[in-house]
């Protein structure tokens, strides 16, 4: 079945530690990639996207990630993070098996920074 | 520029009422997007429409739900006879156009949610 897989359910990192959430697809064909963070009490917000050129996507507040096509994978990075950085973090796909352009979420990621 | 905004933010309904939950998107925004989030689960897809059209309702469930974005006013979700299972974060997206996945589909923004519970 095709699904958006992000198996790290909770982490829990210090500040200033490296982070690296895990995301992985399995829609064939063409498709659009997005990170989306919500922090407590806010709204979905898009920190980055991909859909073509660079595989390696800079985005907002120091967040990059990188698509990898043949592990079907785009693993969200930050160098260090930040107490500020603790939130749920959604990876999300559009495949155009559809046309409708619907984004198809993971489970989400819950990050939570401790000073 | 004001974003997405959704109201009621949180909505409480008896079994068997009604919950209607409204979408106003982004300014110069026409396509709206409904998702659903269940406890402990990621969002789901429901329906797309554009204004004064249904275009793709294949995430709606067959029967008490219905969607609809008029020529003016905000989009609509309206369950009819709520159930428990219906509790759930209700999420708006709003984009100003639809594009090719080869040239990079436009951005969803998203409002605030809805939380909606059925006692």
């Amino acid at each position: 079945a095709q699904s958006v897989s992000q198996h790290n359910h909770h982490v829990i990192l210090s500040e200033a530690a490296s982070l690296e959430l895990g995301c992985n697809y399995s829609y064939g064909g063409t498709v659009n990639l997005f990170w989306y963070v919500q922090y407590p009490g806010q709204h979905l917000q898009l920190l980055l996207k991909y859909f073509s050129g660079d595989p390696l996507v800079k985005g907002i507040k120091g967040f990059e990630a990188e698509f990898i096509k043949s592990k079907f994978s785009f693993n969200l990075r930050k160098p260090s993070v930040q107490w500020s950085d603790t939130a749920e973090y959604f990876c999300a796909v559009i495949a155009d098996q559809t046309g409708a352009n619907n984004l198809f979420f993971g489970t989400g990621t819950r990050l939570t920074v401790i000073p | 520029n004001a974003g997405v905004m959704q109201n009621p933010r949180h909505l409480v309904r008896r079994r068997g009422q009604e919950a209607r939950l409204r979408c106003s998107p982004m300014k110069g925004h026409s396509h709206v997007y409904w998702y659903r989030q269940l406890p402990e689960e990621g969002l789901k897809f429901m329906v797309y429409l554009q204004k004064e059209n249904i275009i793709d309702e294949s995430g709606m469930p067959k029967e008490r739900f219905s969607a609809e974005f008029p020529k003016e006013g905000p989009s609509i979700l309206r369950i009819q006879q709520v159930v428990r299972g219906d509790s759930a974060a209700y999420f708006c997206a709003s984009s100003p156009r639809w594009r090719p996945l080869a040239l990079g589909a436009d951005t969803q923004y998203f409002g605030p949610g809805t939380r909606l519970t059925v006692l």
